[in-house]
């Protein structure tokens, strides 16, 4: 079955620590991959997002993800994370060819002092 | 930067009730989505629209949910009878081809 998993429903890190935030996918072939961060009572902001090529891609606001086939993996990373980095992150796949996301149950991140 | 908006921010009924949500896509993107997302749980595909019509629908979207593209700007969710299980918050999301820009959601209350 087609799933998206993020194991980590809640993590809490230091500000000025390293934060990865784990995504595993099941699909047929490589999908889209996708990373959105939301903020209490906001929509969905895009982090950055994986097509084709380079397996490691730059985001917004410091965030960077790494894609890895053999384990169907796209973990998000950050070096040093900020208070401001205190949201939802959602992870999200797009099927090859579809133009639907389908996310995973996301990541609540609490970064304290 | 171009953003899609979404109003109302926040819309209580009584169970029974047709609500109405409407969302304004990015001007020039031409595939359209609504998302829902119930309290504590994950983001769900609703449905998608093309060129006037469904592309693509859930298993969610059942025969109570209709949408609409009523003229060359707006994009609407109908829910015809809302039940207590419709509460939720609904995002709307539109793109040219990928990714997607969601908007900031209403959340809809039925009590």
């Amino acid at each position: 079955a087609q799933s998206v998993t993020q194991p980590d429903i809640h993590i809490t890190v230091s500000e000025g620590a390293s934060l990865e935030l784990r995504c595993n996918y099941s699909y047929g072939a490589t999908p889209y991959l996708f990373w959105y961060v939301q903020s209490p009572g906001q929509g969905l902001q895009l982090l950055l997002k994986y097509f084709s090529g380079d397996t490691l891609v730059q985001g917004i606001k410091g965030f960077e993800a790494e894609f890895k086939r053999s384990q169907s993996s796209f973990n998000l990373r950050k070096p040093s994370v900020h208070w401001s980095d205190a949201a939802e992150y959602f992870c999200a796949v797009a099927p090859t060819g579809a133009n639907n996301l389908f996310f995973g149950t996301g990541t609540r991140l609490t970064v304290i002092p | 930067e171009p953003e899609v908006t979404q109003t109302p921010s926040h819309q209580v009924t009584q169970m029974g009730q047709e609500v109405i949500l409407r969302c304004v896509p990015i001007s020039n993107h031409l595939y359209f989505y609504w998302y829902r997302q119930i309290l504590g749980q994950k983001v769900e595909f609703l449905v998608s629209f093309y060129n006037n019509e469904i592309s693509e629908k859930s298993e969610i979207f059942d025969d109570q949910f209709s949408v609409e593209r009523p003229d060359g700007s707006n994009f609407t969710l109908k829910i015809r009878s809302t039940k207590l299980e419709d509460s939720a918050m609904y995002f709307c999301a539109s793109s040219d081809t990928s990714p997607l820009h969601f908007g900031n959601g209403t959340r809809l209350t039925v009590t």
